[in-house]
Order: C-alpha cells, then sequence, then structure tokens
C-alpha cells in the first residue's frame, strides 16, 4: 500500500534551534518523489523542498533540508535556525508518476516555534 | 507572475445542495489536481485533469465531479452535499512533461461549509 506516516502530530521548537520533522514512506514503485509543504493558519499549501527516488544526495533549499535515506524509506526534513514564521503545519508528501502523478499526502506535524 | 487562484474563498451551502469550485493554474502550468482537506487532517486527492481530461481519481463518490476547460482552468462540481462534505478544498497545478510531473503548486483554497 502506499503511505505516508508521520508520527509527530505536534512539536515545540525554541526560536533559533534546528528541528527535524520525521517522514517514513511505503510504496513499492521505483520511481516517485517526496515533498515536504507547509500549511500556516491560512490554509495555503507552501512548496518547500522536493527529492526524487533516483537522487542520489539530500536537498537543500535556504534553512531547509531534505535528508533522504532510501534504505530505510524515510524522507525526514531539518529546518535550520528556526524563526517565529515557522510555526506552522508541516506535510510531507510523496507523488507516485506511475499513478498520474497523484500525491499522497502525510497526517502533518503541528510545529510551534518559542520565542 | 501569478500564482494560482481559487474561487470563491469561502462557501456555505445546505445538505442537499449542488456546489461549484473554480481553480485557475499558475502560468504555464496545463495540468490542475483538486484536493479535500478535512479539518485536522492531510488533503486526500480528488481527481486530476489534463488535457481537458480526467487522468487520475482518487477514492470520491460519483458526486465529485470536474471539468478542465481549453485554457487549463478546472472546476470541481459536488453534487447533493453531506454534512461530510465540509472541507478546505485545494486546487494544484503542475506541468507534466511525459510521465513526470514538476511539482505541484497550491492555492489558497476554497472552504465549504454544509450546513
Amino acid at each position: 500500500a502506499q503511505k505516508i506516516t508521520q508520527t509527530q502530530p505536534g512539536m515545540f521548537v525554541q526560536e533559533k534551534e534546528a528541528v527535524t520533522l520525521d517522514c517514513t514512506y511505503d510504496t513499492s514503485d521505483q520511481s516517485y518523489g517526496l515533498f515536504w509543504y507547509k500549511q500556516p493558519s491560512s490554509g495555503e499549501m507552501i512548496f518547500l523542498i522536493y527529492l526524487g527516488s533516483y537522487d542520489d544526495q539530500n536537498a537543500t533549499e535556504g534553512r531547509y533540508s531534505l535528508n533522504f535515506q532510501k534504505a530505510r524509506k524515510s524522507a525526514n526534513l531539518v529546518i535550520s535556525a528556526s524563526q517565529l514564521g515557522d510555526s506552522a503545519m508541516y506535510f510531507c508528501a510523496m507523488i507516485l508518476y506511475s499513478s498520474a502523478s497523484k500525491i499522497i499526502f502525510g497526517s502533518g506535524t503541528r510545529l510551534s516555534i518559542r520565542p | 507572475d501569478a500564482g494560482v487562484t481559487q474561487s470563491p474563498t469561502h462557501l456555505i451551502k445546505t445538505r442537499g445542495q449542488q456546489v461549484t469550485l473554480r481553480c485557475s493554474p499558475k502560468s504555464g502550468h496545463d495540468t490542475v489536481s483538486w484536493y479535500q482537506q478535512a479539518l485536522g487532517q492531510g488533503p486526500q486527492f480528488i481527481f486530476q485533469y489534463y488535457e481537458e481530461e480526467e487522468r487520475q481519481r482518487g477514492n470520491f463518490p460519483d458526486r465529485f465531479s470536474g471539468h478542465q476547460f481549453p485554457n487549463y482552468s478546472s472546476e470541481l462540481n459536488v453534487n447533493a452535499l453531506l454534512l461530510g462534505d465540509s472541507a478546505l478544498y485545494l486546487c494544484a497545478s503542475s506541468h507534466v512533461r511525459g510521465l513526470r510531473a514538476d511539482t505541484q503548486y497550491f492555492g489558497p483554497g476554497t472552504r465549504l461549509t454544509v450546513l
């Protein structure tokens, strides 16, 4: 079965600290992609970072890093030097290229940054 | 460069009514996907439109239907509304190259309340 699992419903982190949000995925497909999206209280889903199943290095976009461990089927998001504006819901998602680009989302992690 | 736009922002309907939600994709994108996000959950894939045809469908009843126009904009129609249809409806656009799809960019969503 195709599935994304996020085991941390909520996290509290002190401002300026780094935080890791966990994500594991399950698929038998060979060709897939992994995303992280941020959803503030306004509701809009904001793209943060992407990595494909054939990539052999972790992805980095500014303060965001996607730590990809294929053997463990994990795709954790690391946010460095957290800021108050990072407080939001974070969703890990998987795109299956064999299924016409359908995206499967996890249940999300609510991140709260303390000043 | 305009991003993905959706209308209306909010909508209140009663059980049994029908609703139409609209989405305009990001400039240069030709594929539109629709998602339903219930409160406190991750988005669930409804269906995807490409070249004015439904390309992929999630586990949603036939009450949910859609359409894509020649200018790539799309509509989501829901008939015979149920209380459980209350949710945030997200539209995402992307550009398909062969079997692979670029990152899906989301609109701000339409919040539907069914009374």
